[in-house]
């Protein structure tokens, strides 16, 4: 069964700084994988996937991502954070094989203080 | 470009009374369509999914039901609403082609007293 984590629960950062947020994943196949972003009330924002081809992916609102097959991990990063990126991030994973389904993390909240 | 209509936005109603949740997109056909839950801004619980008109494949046993009318049309439904039934509502769209992202509507913030 396919399965999504999230280590962190929620990650402090200072604006301007680099940020991470880490996910790894568990799935039977080539997985294709996902990051989004919450804003309070509102639904999930797609911001980048990986499907195939170069293990770093580059997304919306100058996001990208870290494909590794052997950690089976697909770290969000963003060279320089903005206060305006605190939001809940979530990482998911929808296997090929199986086609339909989408299993997501449990979240990870970011928070960018100035 | 596809868009995603969810209503209403928030909605509170008492215990025992019914339910009824719409979501309909636009400008694609044959989506497949789900409905999550998400208890207390956290994770997303999948509660419903159809890959087409009529079919609707259930993911937890629970108090609400699923209906797809129409190819774009999905609705979410209980008959008598019970306190744990209180989260935030999500419906989202996809295709069926490989890789393709999950796309969310808004939400409903269903709190039920």
């Amino acid at each position: 069964a396919q399965s999504v984590a999230q280590p962190e629960d929620q990650v402090n950062v200072a604006e301007g700084n680099p940020l991470t947020v880490k996910c790894t994943y568990s799935v039977s196949g080539n997985p294709y994988l996902f990051w989004y972003v919450q804003y309070p009330n509102r639904g999930l924002q797609f911001l980048l996937k990986y499907i195939t081809g170069d293990n770093l992916v580059k997304g919306s609102y100058g996001f990208e991502a870290e494909f590794n097959k052997s950690q089976t991990s697909f770290h969000l990063k963003k060279p320089s954070a903005l206060v305006s990126d605190s939001a809940l991030y979530f990482c998911a994973v929808r296997d090929p094989l199986t086609g339909q389904n989408f299993v997501f993390g449990p979240g990870t909240r970011l928070s960018v203080l100035p | 470009s596809q868009t995603i209509h969810q209503w209403p936005a928030t909605l509170v109603q008492p215990v025992g009374s019914p339910l009824s949740l719409e979501c309909t997109v636009e400008g694609t056909s044959n989506p497949n369509l789900y409905w999550y839950r998400q208890a207390a801004g956290r994770g997303l619980q999948l509660l419903f999914y159809s890959v087409g008109i009529g079919q609707i494949s259930s993911e937890v046993p629970q108090n609400l039901s699923a209906s797809r009318p129409q190819d774009r049309q999905f609705i979410l439904s209980s008959k008598k609403l019970l306190l744990s039934d209180s989260g935030f509502y999500l419906c989202a769209w996809s295709l069926t082609g490989e890789g393709t992202p999950l796309h969310f509507g808004n939400g409903t913030r269903l709190t039920v007293t």
